[in-house]
């Protein structure tokens, strides 16, 4: 099956600390997105990518679509108290699987 | 505005007992989707309907059913509740199938004792 590997499972940074986090698959994808949820809440779309190799970013946060349509990146620059939650990577192919998750905390 | 609602929030629930999970949104969106949200594994897709009248299954549908009478209400239904199926369910929709831009519900947390 389509099954994506997400890491890390859980980041402990200082405020200010720039993060990144990825997924990997081996099925190709057509789209590439990233949800990030909150404590009690339905994840939030952050970013959409839809093209090999595109690069994309939505205030701090920056994603990348892998090359080979088998990956993504997200990175978090210059990290806040609100950026907790748990951040999933979605692949779009003939269904649309998540990854487990990366949890992040963020210390003050 | 509020784009999709959930109920109920919790619910606990004996084994073996029906139960329907509800789900309506207000965004007119043709494709809705039913997932589960289980520690260490993400999201899993139940069941989905790209328009009203169609339904799907997706990757984990054994013990569930719904239906999309109309374009708002996606009901998710399982039959006779079993522990294993304890979990946060999440009901979404998006404007058009495929496009992985989904948005979310709150959850309905389901406990089956």
């Amino acid at each position: 099956g389509q099954q994506l590997n997400q890491s890390p499972q859980s980041m402990f940074i200082q405020e200010g600390e720039d993060v990144s986090m990825n997924c990997t698959s081996s099925s190709i994808f057509n789209t590439w997105l990233w949800y990030k949820q909150d404590p009690g809440e339905g994840p939030v779309l952050l970013i959409a990518l839809y093209k090999a190799g595109e690069l994309t970013s939505n205030g701090r946060l920056t994603a990348q679509f892998g090359i080979t349509r088998k990956d993504s990146f997200l990175n978090i620059s210059a990290s806040i108290p609100s950026d907790v939650g748990i951040y999933f990577c979605a692949g779009q192919g003939y269904d649309m699987r998540f990854g487990a998750g990366t949890r992040l905390t963020v210390k003050p | 505005i509020a784009g999709i609602t959930q109920a109920p929030t919790s619910q606990i629930l004996a084994a073996g007992r029906r139960m329907t999970l509800r789900c309506t949104q207000d965004m007119r969106h043709n494709a809705m989707y039913w997932y589960r949200q289980d520690l260490g594994l993400g999201l899993r897709l139940i069941h989905y309907s790209n328009t009203a009248g169609t339904t799907g299954k997706g990757e984990v549908p054994d013990g569930y059913s719904v239906s999309r009478a109309n374009t708002d209400d996606f009901p998710l239904t399982l039959a006779s509740a079993v522990p294993s199926q304890t979990s946060v369910y999440f009901c979404a929709s998006s404007d058009r199938a495929n496009t992985g831009e989904l948005f979310f519900g709150e959850g309905s947390r389901l406990t089956v004792l």
